[in-house]
């Protein structure tokens, strides 16, 4: 089945302690993608990748690392998480950056920060 | 600023009228405009699509329209169904695709 996986799917973290959430997809997408979700807000692009080792900031990257090590993972790296980091994340992934194909996305990871 | 607005946060429709979505955008470039659709707990799926060079797209259900001279789209679906109740996010592409806030449709039984 076609499809992007996040783990996991829920975390709940103290201030300050690294984490990573993974991605990975099994459809051969060269972009990959993650949004933050927050209510009144929508969806907020973090950071893109158009193929492996080529990656750059959306709107709102601050706090975020990412890697692009091999084709199918992506993963979120907060080295530092701070409260204001709880929110929704979804990685998505597509054959281009563009048109109207749309893009796949995970069923999502719901990060707590305390 | 807002490229992409849904300036209605929630809808509620009768079980089998018609619920029509709006959406409007600033930027003349976007190419492809796009409508996702969310329920809790899972993330968004590509519902419709349509191209900049077309007013309108149907597929099943759903149909999108699109007035570039008021930039404005609109998702149509006929008739709302129970299972129709979700978050859907309005998009637009140009060369990123870019997502409004969100309108909760609330069909009603």
């Amino acid at each position: 089945e076609a499809q992007v996986t996040q783990n996991p799917r829920y975390l709940i973290t103290v201030t300050g302690k690294k984490l990573t959430v993974t991605c990975s997809q099994n459809m051969n997408h060269e972009y990959m993608s993650w949004y933050r979700q927050d209510p009144g807000l929508g969806l907020r692009q973090i950071y893109y990748s158009m193929n492996v080792e080529v990656t750059d900031k959306g709107d709102v990257p601050e706090g975020y690392k990412v890697s692009r090590k091999e084709k199918r993972n992506f993963p979120l790296i907060l080295e530092s998480p701070s409260p204001n980091q709880t929110s929704l994340y979804f990685c998505a992934s597509s054959f281009s950056r563009l048109g109207g194909n749309g893009y796949t996305f995970g069923s999502g990871t719901r990060l707590t920060v305390v | 600023d807002q490229q992409v607005k849904q300036n209605s946060p929630s809808l509620s429709v009768q079980e089998g009228r018609i619920s029509i979505l709006n959406c409007d955008y600033t930027n003349s470039m976007f190419d492809y405009f796009l409508w996702y659709k969310k329920y809790p707990a899972e993330g968004p799926t590509f519902l419709i699509s349509i191209s900049s060079i077309k007013d309108k797209n149907e597929d099943g259900r759903f149909t999108v329209f699109l007035n570039k001279s008021a930039k404005h789209l609109s998702l149509h679906i006929v008739p709302s169904q129970p299972g129709d109740s979700a978050v859907y996010f309005c998009a637009a592409s140009d060369d990123k695709i870019i997502f409004g806030k969100g309108t909760r449709l609330h069909i009603l039984p």
